[in-house]
């Protein structure tokens, strides 16, 4: 079974500055897909980004970034000039291929400060 | 268009009622899935839908009941709840059941008394 870490409860930044939020995983499986989640108070699950096990370049999604290192097991995401409105709990998951079930971290509530 | 809407927002209801959560996606997707999500908790996979047929249940009590009555639509019906059950209800829904990328509706926010 995967395991999903996610070993910062909470972060602050300063509006405008970059932060990375750490992520690893355990798993043994050899194909899989990464993923990131926002979920602001509202409580919607936002998708944010994607990165494959097989995908050699880091995946990027506008202000988003995904600093993938196979070999040691972690998918941060970098979130760059950061906003009032990007503070929200922060979700890591992984799902195999060919499997539906996906596993969540427990996640990093993020605080922008004006 | 990544849109999946659920109904109803906020749902109280007593230990003996029976209510129903609905979910609905038109982006063709052929997977669908309920999670539970507890406060400062991450969400927990209860069902999954595939191609309209129940694929997953993770041993979830049997005062949860899915029904999927087509590709675009998926029930939850609530009988006999207890107040710990309580929590953030959400549906996704994604375009294979393999490996794709789940999109999320805003959730039912369900209150047991």
């Amino acid at each position: 079974a995967q395991k999903i870490t996610q070993t910062q409860p909470g972060m602050f930044v300063q509006e405008k500055e970059a932060v990375t939020l750490d992520c690893t995983y355990d798993t043994s499986d050899q194909s899989y897909g990464l993923f990131w989640y926002k979920q602001p108070s509202s409580g919607e699950m936002i998708f944010l980004i994607y990165q494959g096990s097989y995908d050699e370049q880091n995946a990027t999604e506008g202000r988003y970034s995904l600093n993938f290192q196979k070999a040691r097991k972690s998918a941060n995401l970098v979130i760059s000039a950061s906003q009032l409105g990007d503070s929200a709990m922060y979700f890591c998951a992984m799902r195999p291929y060919n499997n539906n079930d996906m596993r969540f971290g427990a996640g990093t509530r993020l605080t922008v400060k004006p | 268009d990544t849109e999946v809407t659920q109904t109803p927002k906020h749902l109280v209801m007593g230990m003996t009622n029976k209510k129903s959560l609905k979910c609905e996606q038109h982006m063709g997707h052929r997977a669908m899935y309920w999670y539970k999500q507890k406060a400062k908790k991450p969400p927990e996979l209860m069902f999954v839908y595939s191609y309209e047929k129940l694929s997953i249940n993770e041993s979830v009590p049997s005062r949860f009941s899915p029904e999927c009555p087509n590709s675009s639509l998926l029930n939850l019906h609530l009988h006999a709840l207890q107040p710990e059950d309580s929590a953030l209800y959400l549906c996704a829904s994604s375009q294979d059941p393999n490996a794709d990328t789940q999109y999320f509706g805003p959730g039912t926010r369900l209150t047991v008394l």
